[in-house]
């Protein structure tokens, strides 16, 4: 079953923009992880936000988690054309244990130059 | 270089004939899954193991089989592929970081079931 659910499906931003992304979620976690995948490539891991955090940052990555909304937003500063990319997120769901990932759909980022 | 590799890129098949995907890691990760990803419904998970000879179902396991005799090696196996199992399959391996499993992907496996 998807727990995660992201939102837009699509994204196109100018160069520089600022872009953001949600997640939404339906289950008690004990984190969440945002990936990115290029066109057809195999994901890449971003960021890890544990239940207990409320925010944090890499780069010009930022990541927020609301657990009382069961959401999350990924947000991507100055962004540039290599961000252009599928971003998805990823929910360790409490109740099925550590060992479990779900993905969401995805949300397809385009950045045009 | 740490990595997950899969054989082969891309296959097209036919229906009936078996086929083994192989999947490799070199990073002593003790848990692998499979994925597939279809449009519109994300990545969902085939198999995942926890160790050596330790197996599980995912969400989406009819009409695959899995092994794991040994720590790097996860081969996924269809048996009698058909149709519907045309799709972008991907494996994953994990680290234990922080409490949490952090996947490393392959690259892929475009498979075509005709």
């Amino acid at each position: 079953s998807q727990q995660g659910e992201e939102d837009p499906q699509a994204l196109s931003i100018q160069e520089g923009e600022n872009a953001t992304m949600n997640c939404s979620y339906k289950t008690s976690i004990n984190n969440l992880q945002w990936y990115r995948q290029n066109s057809g490539r195999g994901l890449v891991h971003l960021i890890l936000i544990r239940s207990n955090e409320r925010e944090k940052h890499s780069g010009r990555l930022r990541v927020t988690l609301d657990t009382s909304k069961k959401s999350s937003s990924l947000l991507i500063t100055a962004s540039r054309a290599a961000d252009t990319a599928s971003y998805f997120c990823a929910t360790d769901p409490h109740v099925q244990g550590a060992q479990k990932l779900v993905f969401g759909q995805g949300t397809r980022l385009t950045i045009n130059p | 270089e740490a990595q997950v590799t899969q054989n082969p890129r891309y296959l097209i098949t036919v229906t009936g004939k078996k086929l083994t995907v192989t999947c490799s890691q070199n990073m002593n990760h003790e848990y692998m899954s499979w994925y597939r990803q279809d449009p519109g419904l994300g990545l969902r998970q085939i198999y995942y193991s926890m160790n050596v000879e330790v197996t599980d179902k995912g969400d989406v396991p009819e009409g695959y089989k899995v092994s794991r005799k040994e720590k790097r090696n996860f081969p996924l196996i269809l048996e009698s592929p058909s149709p519907n199992q045309t799709s972008l399959y991907f494996c994953a391996s994990s680290l234990f970081r922080g409490g949490a499993y952090e996947q490393y992907f392959g690259p892929g496996t475009r498979l075509t079931v005709t």
